[in-house]
C-alpha cells in the first residue's frame, strides 16, 4: 500500500508558541489531503481538506488563522497550529488519496500535541 | 444530514467470532471502509466495499447492502491483537469520506 508519513510523532510545546506538523505522500501524488484532529475516545474529526496549490478547505467551527494548511506540492502538505494553548493538545493525523475519487484514505502516524 | 451509527463497544472471546455492524445514512454513497484503529495510532485500511455481497479477506470480511444502508465486519479467530477501534467510513456523493464514531472491540482470553 501506498505510505505517508506524518512528522513529528509528539511534539510538546509552551503555551503562545507554533507548532508545523508535516504529512508527505512518499510513493504516490495525492492531489487532496486531509487534516483531522482526535480527541481521547473520541471520533476522527475532519478539521480542513487541502488541495495542491490552492487554499484549504476548513470545516465549520476550524479556525484558518489558528491552523494554517499550505499544500505546496502534490507530496507534502503542512499543518501549522498558531498560538498554541493547552486546549489544543490532541491527536492531529493526516490522510492523503491518490488521483482517482474512488479511492482509500492513507493514513500518517498522527501527531501527538501537547501543549503546556 | 448525513449519519453513521456504530455500536460504541463490543466484547469477545478470544478464538471466537464477532460481527460488527454499522448503518449509515448519507447524501449519496461511492463505496464504504473499514479501518481497524489501536490506541494511540492512525487508522489503517482493512476493506473497501462497493458493491453488495461480502469481500473475505483472511480472517475479516466485510459486508455490503446499499439498498439497506447496512454493513459489517467480520473478525474470525479473534486473537488478543485484535483489540482495537474499528471505524467504518462512507464516500458520500462529494467522494468525502464520513466518519462512524468506532466501535471499541475488547478481547478476553
Amino acid at each position: 500500500g501506498a505510505v505517508v508519513s506524518q512528522h513529528p510523532s509528539w511534539v510538546i510545546c509552551k503555551s503562545g508558541t507554533s507548532v508545523k506538523i508535516e504529512c508527505r505522500s512518499l510513493d504516490f501524488q495525492a492531489t487532496t489531503m486531509f487534516w483531522y484532529r482526535q480527541f481521547p475516545k473520541q471520533s476522527l474529526m475532519l478539521m480542513a481538506t487541502s488541495n495542491e496549490g490552492s487554499k484549504a478547505t476548513y470545516e465549520q467551527g476550524v479556525e484558518k488563522d489558528k491552523f494554517l494548511i499550505n499544500h505546496a506540492s502534490l507530496t507534502l502538505s503542512t499543518l501549522t497550529v498558531t498560538s498554541a494553548h493547552p486546549e489544543d493538545s490532541s491527536f492531529y493525523i493526516c490522510s492523503a488519496r491518490r488521483q482517482g475519487r474512488d479511492t482509500e484514505a492513507f493514513f500518517g502516524q498522527g501527531t501527538r500535541l501537547t501543549v503546556v | 444530514g448525513q449519519n453513521i451509527d456504530q455500536p460504541t463497544e463490543m466484547t469477545a472471546t478470544e478464538g471466537a467470532i464477532v460481527q460488527i455492524n454499522c448503518t449509515y445514512q448519507t447524501s449519496g454513497f461511492n463505496g464504504l471502509f473499514w479501518y481497524q484503529q489501536h490506541a494511540g495510532e492512525a487508522p489503517t485500511f482493512l476493506s473497501y466495499n462497493v458493491l453488495d455481497g461480502l469481500e473475505e479477506k483472511g480472517r475479516f470480511s466485510s459486508f455490503l447492502s446499499r439498498s439497506k444502508g447496512y454493513s459489517y465486519l467480520l473478525l474470525k479467530e479473534l486473537q488478543m491483537k485484535d483489540s482495537a477501534s474499528y471505524l467504518c467510513a462512507v464516500l458520500d456523493s462529494n467522494y468525502q469520506l464520513i466518519w462512524g464514531a468506532g466501535t471499541k472491540l475488547i478481547i478476553k482470553p
